[in-house]
């Protein structure tokens, strides 16, 4: 079964500390993802991934950072966490060949920065 | 750029009836259009693509149409029961783009 993994569900973490945020998928994924959600904002774009070592800027970059050092996990970085990054944090994956895309959904990383 | 809009409002639907949820986008048409479903508290789940050349797709009690001209797409669910209560959200994908964007999605609870 297809598995994406968030390494925590609930974090809380102060103001100007470094926090990662981990995500494996088992399913040799070329392509993997980064969402923020918000309530009444929606699911918004932070990075990508097309492949290892590979990264581009969603739509809401700033603040963040990744790391793609392994094909199968794909890792969002705070360098100095501010009360706005207080968010759900979504990965998700997909297959590059899949022509529409359908990604594939971890249980989100509730993050509080106080 | 380009924008994404549903019902902003909740919907709310008694057990039995058809839940029609709406999906309007903006400039140029998608070449894909996907539905997903978040319970709370949760990632959301692929539930349905349809093509723009697609008018209509359908699976089980779902069914979704694509009208290029209208710019939309509409999301039914047939024969509507309390579990299928979450939220909905509607994701296009642009053939030339390689990110998936989504609208803020709709509320639907379907009261017994």
């Amino acid at each position: 079964d297809v598995k994406v993994t968030q390494s925590s569900r609930y974090l809380v973490k102060r103001t100007g500390e470094k926090v990662f945020l981990e995500c494996v998928q088992d399913m040799d994924h070329e392509n993997m993802f980064w969402y923020r959600q918000d309530p009444g904002l929606g699911l918004r774009l932070i990075y990508f991934s097309y492949d290892v070592k590979m990264k581009e800027k969603g739509d809401i970059p700033e603040g963040y950072s990744v790391s793609r050092e392994k094909k199968e996990r794909f890792s969002l970085i705070l360098e100095s966490a501010s009360t706005n990054q207080t968010s759900m944090y979504l990965c998700a994956s997909s297959l590059r060949d899949r022509v529409h895309g359908e990604l594939f959904f971890g249980e989100g990383s509730r993050l509080t920065v106080l | 750029s380009q924008k994404i809009e549903q019902n902003s409002e909740a919907l709310n639907i008694q057990e039995g009836k058809t839940a029609t949820l709406t999906c309007n986008y903006t400039n140029y048409s998608p070449a894909y259009l996907q539905w997903y479903r978040q319970d709370p508290g949760r990632g959301p789940v692929f539930l349905l693509l349809i093509r723009e050349n697609e008018k209509e797709k359908r699976k089980e009690r779902l069914k979704v149409t694509f009208d290029t001209t209208l710019k939309q797409s509409l999301f039914h669910i047939t024969a509507s029961q309390p579990a299928d209560s979450a939220t909905y959200l509607c994701a296009p994908l642009y053939s030339s783009a390689s990110k998936i964007i989504f609208g803020s999605g709709t509320r639907l609870s379907i009261r017994p």
